[in-house]
């Protein structure tokens, strides 16, 4: 299985800020990866596919990039909605398998 | 728009089985595979699995393949997600979520879920 090694695991961050989140396959991924937002209670909601595809109705002030084994999602400026928790997740074969989590938390 | 609602909360004791349900609306049922997701409170996603409500093919995850079943009723649009044996460790969050993708390969994200079933087993 491909594990995915997602960092930090947790942030503290103010409005305005520029969040990076770094997410790292076991092996190569090509561009299959993609990133969802959680918020308490709820379900994930899909955020970028293809490693930087937005998905449609997402801001752009998130962005995602990478290639191969590291990738990047960036939050710019963050927002006050965007305190949440983070999961990259690779599509590049089965089993699918997530990241851990970032929670974004405010400063 | 698209919909997908799950069965409500379940409490089962340990050995049992539990069946989840999630009915689809808003687009062609057979257009999109469907996947299941849990989440144990408090922790990460762990795909289950998926099928292909046209033809009715599956992929289990190897983790789940011995206790796992997902059927699919394209009368009433919806899937079903059975686990058996039950125990502690399956206490979870159970979401059903839509592959992104409208064809026959699917892209393996999720662009659309269920609002999630927790399952709790306890004794």
């Amino acid at each position: 299985d491909i594990q995915m090694t997602q960092f930090p695991s947790s942030l503290a961050a103010s409005v305005g800020d520029r969040v990076t989140i770094t997410c790292r396959a076991s092996q190569g991924i090509d561009n299959y990866l993609n990133w969802y937002q959680q918020k308490p209670g709820k379900p994930p909601t899909l955020l970028i596919y293809g490693a930087s595809t937005l998905q449609t109705g997402v801001p752009s002030r998130f962005s995602g990039s990478g290639s191969g084994f590291d990738f990047t999602l960036t939050i710019n400026p963050l927002q006050p909605e965007d305190f949440a928790t983070y999961f990259c997740q690779h599509s590049y074969t089965t089993p699918l398998t997530f990241g851990g989590g970032t929670k974004v938390e405010i400063k | 728009q698209v919909q997908l609602v799950q069965s409500g909360a379940e409490v089962k004791k340990p050995g049992a089985s539990v069946m989840v349900s999630c009915k689809v609306s808003g687009y062609t049922f057979s257009d999109h595979y469907i996947h299941w997701v849990r989440q144990a409170p408090g922790q990460g996603l762990e795909w289950m699995g998926n099928i292909n409500p046209k033809g009715g093919s599956i992929t289990y995850a190897q983790r789940f393949r011995d206790r796992v079943t997902m059927t699919r009723d394209t009368s009433t649009d919806t899937v079903y997600m059975d686990l058996s044996s039950l125990n502690s460790d399956d206490t979870a969050f159970y979401y059903c979520a839509r592959d992104r993708h409208s064809g026959i390969i699917p892209t393996w994200d999720f662009d659309f879920w269920g609002q999630g079933t927790l399952v709790t087993v306890s004794s």
